[in-house]
């Protein structure tokens, strides 16, 4: 049981490229969350899929796409990269019923955008 | 719309020494709420939570928090801090009404622990 896993673990863009990060989880969860980490900002949601075939705007969207390829995989998409993107980028997921709203993380992304 | 605020973005204690980590969310509501734990390098890990009943909540490696309702606070807590506790620690809040809300966290701004010898 891998939990939930991202690759990759580091990438270096120039500005304008374009670039996916890919998230999966193999926990049966049917909500999956992006979010970015920057110093002193906490974490902040980018996108969020409450159930598969379903997507919605977080806090900080702009820049970014998401596709939930299936129950498993969500997948974070920068078409063009932005200096102000370099952060770290961390896939959640959990099965959100009842009681159960505890989020499950992956271990990051750390991207830095030149 | 929810927020959490941490008091502190720096905590440093002596090892055996309490640890008191603060956190404040505000919400007309009562939400859910979390302690998360990041290691250097790595994902978050959840320490606790609280959702319903008994307000003092047990985590792992010794840690606990009590949701104060009237004072909308969830404070963290460990008698006597040990060296491995040395991370960046995150409150979290879930709003419980449903709708587009449902299942989303928001977080504070997270507390360093530094643990001295």
């Amino acid at each position: 049981n891998a939990g939930v896993t991202q690759t990759p673990k580091f990438q270096v863009l120039k500005t304008g490229q374009s670039m996916t990060l890919q998230c999966a989880q193999d926990m049966n969860h049917n909500s999956m969350y992006w979010y970015r980490q920057d110093p002193g900002m906490g974490l902040r949601l980018i996108y969020y899929s409450a159930s598969e075939g379903t997507t919605d705007k977080g806090e900080v969207p702009n820049g970014y796409n998401v596709s939930r390829l299936n129950k498993r995989e969500f997948s974070l998409r920068l078409e063009s990269a932005a200096p102000s993107q370099t952060s770290v980028y961390f896939c959640a997921s959990s099965l959100v019923h009842l009681l159960t709203y505890e989020q499950y993380f992956g271990p990051g992304t750390r991207l830095t955008v030149t | 719309a929810q927020s959490v605020t941490q008091l502190g973005s720096h905590v440093s204690v002596s090892e055996g020494a309490l640890v008191l980590l603060r956190c404040n969310y505000s919400s007309s509501v009562p939400p859910y709420l979390f302690w998360y734990v990041q290691y250097p390098n790595q994902g978050l890990q959840l320490l606790l939570k609280y959702t319903t009943g008994a307000t003092l909540v047990k985590g792992i490696n010794g840690f606990e928090a009590e949701f104060k309702k009237s004072e909308t606070s969830f404070h963290l807590t460990k008698p006597s801090a040990h060296m491995s506790d040395a991370a960046e620690y995150f409150c979290a809040v879930s709003d419980k009404s449903g709708g587009t809300s449902y299942g989303k966290l928001t977080f504070g701004q997270g507390t360093i622990l530094t643990v001295h010898p």
